[in-house]
């Protein structure tokens, strides 16, 4: 079993919809997580740090489950140009783990 | 603004070649990893460095060896060459210290074909 993992996708929504990925992670001593956001052939940037209290950033919204050992992130309103490949990411003292990505394609 | 510069961006190689990626960033990064990148399977970490002068392994580091002799360059070197190792390669850096000491920063990637 991968130490975090995705559903791989492609998740096909309709301009304006809500969409929620979640992340699984099996390394309880995990201590901080991530989501990147990778576009076809570019590099991950970062798009949220995902806090136990939540977070939000505008259209983005990241909650983090640790009795559950699972991450989400919430896109409200979703654009065209939210269609991208999103990576969970757990941070395990200096190494970082990576799920496999989720691929959003936000139709028009 | 450079931050995380990799080079070369693309690399063709014949199988048993030998190379080597340069990873520099400008950001006085403590902290710097390579990864690797393959459909289906996400971002693998190969090496990383917590500081100048020390690397350790990563979770798929057979065939790769690294160097951190500075503290802004980290070095993936591939002595013999197989087609398994066609991938592209990220390098990151984080500082490792202040609020956002945990932010990977990534390199635009190296596009590495082996024949």
């Amino acid at each position: 079993r991968k130490e975090v993992e995705q559903d791989p996708g492609p998740f096909n929504v309709p301009e304006g919809a809500t969409v929620a990925f979640n992340c699984t992670y099996s390394n309880s001593a995990s201590q901080s997580f991530f989501w990147y956001r990778q576009d076809c052939r570019k590099e991950p940037k970062l798009l949220m740090s995902v806090y136990s209290s939540g977070n939000e950033d505008g259209r983005f919204t990241a909650q983090l489950n640790r009795a559950s050992q699972y991450i989400s992130l919430l896109i409200r309103d979703s654009k065209l140009s939210d269609s991208a490949t999103y990576l969970c990411a757990g941070l395990t003292t200096y190494k970082y783990i990576f799920g496999t990505g989720t691929r959003l394609k936000v139709l028009a | 603004n450079a931050g995380v510069t990799q080079t070369p961006k693309f690399r063709v190689l014949k199988t048993g070649q030998s190379m080597t990626l340069l990873c520099a960033q400008d950001m006085n990064h403590e902290y710097m990893y390579w990864y690797r990148q393959d459909p289906g399977m996400g971002l693998r970490l190969i090496h990383y460095s917590v500081g100048e002068g020390t690397t350790a392994k990563g979770e798929v580091p057979d065939g790769y060896n690294v160097s951190r002799l500075k503290k802004q360059n980290f070095l993936l070197g591939l002595e013999s060459a197989a087609p398994s190792q066609t991938s592209v390669y990220f390098c990151a850096s984080s500082s490792g210290t202040g609020l956002a000491k945990n932010i990977q920063y990534f390199g635009a990637g190296t596009r590495l074909s082996v024949l």
